[in-house]
């Protein structure tokens, strides 16, 4: 069955430290892969995507993920957070039956001053 | 441009009550998806659109929810004999239906609320 583990409920770094959220993935062919961010109030936005190609994958917002088949990872970074970047972060993986999308459960990230 | 935009953003309804939960997609968008998401979890699917049918409704979890799209563009979901389970936010999506990993851009949400 297809589905998608963030292992990090809760995450707090420093502002301006370096961020990585864990994503681990089950799925039974090449995964298309997807970061959302979420913030209060607001509706999920795409960071960045993967389908194939380099498995290193640029987004918005100063982010990157790498997408490592032996592992079943796509894990997000960036390397100096901003306070703006607090917020839910959702990986996905897809898709199922050409449309059918999984998302983890999310990890919420906290920026200290 | 105009994104996904959903009414109502909350709705608190009693048990037993009949609700629909309107989305409005980005205006050329052919899929349009639903998802739930309740505390603490991300957005579950629910049901796929492709233009006017339901392509995948392999999500709802009951024949208490239904959704519609009949001319293609406004959906509205149905939940019928509401329960306090169904409490979650509702999410909707629209994508330009053009191939296999489209980007989707994703709605406000409605909050549901069942007392």
């Amino acid at each position: 069955a297809q589905s998608v583990t963030q292992p990090d409920i809760h995450i707090t770094v420093s502002e301006g430290a370096s961020l990585e959220l864990r994503c681990n993935y089950s799925y039974g062919a090449t995964p298309y892969l997807f970061w959302y961010v979420q913030s209060p109030g607001q509706g999920l936005q795409l960071l960045l995507k993967y389908f194939s190609g380099d498995t290193l994958v640029q987004g918005i917002k100063g982010f990157e993920a790498e997408f490592k088949r032996s592992q079943s990872s796509f894990n997000l970074r960036k390397p100096s957070v901003h306070w703006s970047d607090a917020a839910e972060y959702f990986c996905a993986v897809g898709p199922d039956n050409f449309n059918k999308f999984y998302f983890g459960s999310g990890t919420k990230l906290n920026v200290k001053p | 441009g105009a994104g996904v935009s959903q009414t109502p953003s909350n709705k608190v309804t009693e048990k037993g009550k009949y609700v629909e939960l309107r989305c409005d997609p980005i205006s050329g968008h052919t899929a349009l998806y639903w998802y739930r998401q309740s505390l603490g979890q991300g957005p579950e699917f629910l049901i796929y659109f492709q233009g006017t049918g339901a392509a995948d409704d392999s999500g709802l979890p009951n024949d208490r929810f239904f959704a519609v799209r009949p001319e293609g563009s406004v959906s509205t979901l149905k939940i019928q004999r509401t329960e306090r389970g169904d409490s979650a936010v509702y999410l909707c999506a629209s994508s330009p239906g053009t191939s296999v990993g489209d980007t989707q851009y994703f709605g406000p949400g409605t909050r549901l609320t069942v007392l």
